[in-house]
């Protein structure tokens, strides 16, 4: 079974600095691109960040640019995403997601709560 | 950026009966390699988004053949042949051809 499990969420102050992270298991994590996707409170999806299979490949939204970083070691199944800077804007639930484009190539996380707030 | 635009962004529904989203991009969505990547996704209330459709049409393992996706270039559109209750949540179309990626407002599929 295809399982994302993201950890790391939580109360912050406007400034300050989160690291999330994502564990993967049940497909070949290390062949894969994956996601960073988040979601305000009561909103839509907006997309966050990419990384590809090997770390060579790296986009950010513009509203991220900067204060974020994707990474991913493929060794532990993980991937992460250091958030630095944080804002009042940046509060949102954080879903790590693949997908990929063949049937069954996508799955999303539970997701992590993210709360900047002083 | 692309934008992705839905409608409507409400539908009630009633059970049995036919829905249709519509999704329009600012852009075309055929990438250089051929392939036209949009997705659509279902959230329902309380979970994490699932995708039922990529590259328009194609649809994912486990989903109901009630769901179908079409169109082309700029204009998508999802359709749920026979609503049922299992259906209510929100819809979202998404492209992967450019970059940022970027999702429509999500369309909320209710019961009447």
């Amino acid at each position: 079974e295809v399982q994302l499990v993201e950890s790391g969420g939580g109360l912050v102050q406007p400034g300050g600095s989160l690291r999330l992270s994502c564990a993967a298991s049940g497909f070949t994590f290390s062949s894969e691109s994956m996601n960073w996707v988040r979601q305000a409170p009561g909103k839509g999806l907006e997309w966050v960040s990419y990384i590809n299979s090997t770390s060579s490949v790296i986009k950010y939204a513009d509203s991220v640019k900067g204060r974020f970083t994707i990474s991913r070691d493929n060794a532990k199944n993980s991937l992460y995403l250091q958030m630095n800077s944080l804002r009042a804007e940046d509060t949102a639930t954080y879903y790590c997601a693949r997908w990929g484009y063949s049937s069954g190539g996508s799955s999303w996380g539970q997701g992590t709560p993210v709360t900047v707030s002083s | 950026d692309v934008v992705m635009t839905q409608s409507p962004l409400s539908l009630p529904v009633t059970l049995g009966q036919p829905a249709s989203i519509s999704c329009r991009s600012s852009q075309s969505l055929v990438h250089s390699d051929g392939n036209t990547y949009l997705n659509w996704f279902q959230q329902r209330p309380g979970q994490s988004p699932r995708r039922l459709i990529y590259k328009v049409s194609n649809r994912d393992s486990g989903v109901p053949d009630r769901f179908s996706g079409s169109g082309s270039g700029t204009d998508f559109t999802l359709k749920i042949s026979r609503v049922e209750a299992d259906d209510v949540g929100v819809y979202y179309c998404m492209q992967g051809t450019h970059w940022p990626r970027t999702f429509g407002q999500g369309t909320k599929v209710e019961i009447k």
